[in-house]
């Protein structure tokens, strides 16, 4: 089946330690967007690619990257994860950008 | 400025019962419409959607949805809910047209759906 994935779907990391949550994608979409969701909010949009096109949300925090090397794989660096980045980072996908988003099943990241 | 509106946060029904949860938006022409359901710890799962033509757009798992323009609402039925429904449920409006904001899924705070036995 065609799917959005991600890995891992458990991250623990350390104050201060860059982190990379990976996504992939078997859809062929060329939309892919990170979000950010925290406890019982819904979930926050950090940037997507429009095929190599990057797209940065205005208040997204520096610390956070992403990198698109190819169509089906996105990524998102943290590089100094602080204790409020502790959250669920979900992956979606579409085909346009005015379509419907298909959601991986997320990354729940814990900082120590 | 698109908005959703899910005004009510946190909803109770018995296995069995009907269910609506409501969906207000803001948008300058018509929207495409969606509700996602969301099982903890898990992703979100599209549900339905609306783009244009029939108002009543059925989903999976038995959901429904109809468009109401003059109301500006989007509101999410099931006519028996079971056990395995019970999750957390977001409406969402993207922005069409051009810029940089194009794409952007604008969602509401959600409604957490608790089923009783």
């Amino acid at each position: 089946d065609a799917m959005v994935i991600q890995n891992p779907r458990y991250q623990v990391t350390q104050f201060g330690k860059p982190v990379t949550l990976s996504c992939s994608q078997t859809l062929n979409h060329n939309v892919m967007y990170w979000y950010q969701q925290k406890s019982s909010q819904a979930p926050k949009l950090l940037f997507h690619y429009y095929d190599k096109d990057f797209n940065n949300e205005a208040d997204t925090p520096d610390n956070f990257q992403s990198r698109r090397p190819n169509t089906s794989f996105c990524f998102l660096d943290i590089r100094s994860p602080g204790l409020g980045d502790a959250a669920m980072y979900l992956c979606a996908t579409s085909r346009a950008k005015d379509g419907e988003q298909y959601f991986g099943p997320g990354t729940r990241l814990t900082v120590t | 400025a698109q908005s959703v509106t899910q005004p009510d946060i946190h909803i109770t029904v018995s296995e069995g019962a009907s269910l609506e949860l409501r969906c207000n938006y803001s948008y300058g022409a018509t929207p495409y419409l969606f509700w996602y359901v969301q099982s903890p710890g898990q992703g979100l799962q599209l549900l339905l959607k609306y783009f244009s033509g029939d108002t009543l757009v059925q989903g999976i798992k038995g959901f429904e949805a109809e468009f109401k323009r003059s109301q500006s609402s989007f509101n999410l039925r099931k006519p028996s809910v079971h056990w395995s429904d019970a999750a957390e449920y977001f409406c969402a409006v993207v922005h069409k047209g051009r810029g940089s904001t194009l794409g952007r899924l604008y969602f509401g705070r959600g409604t957490q759906l608790t089923v009783w036995p």
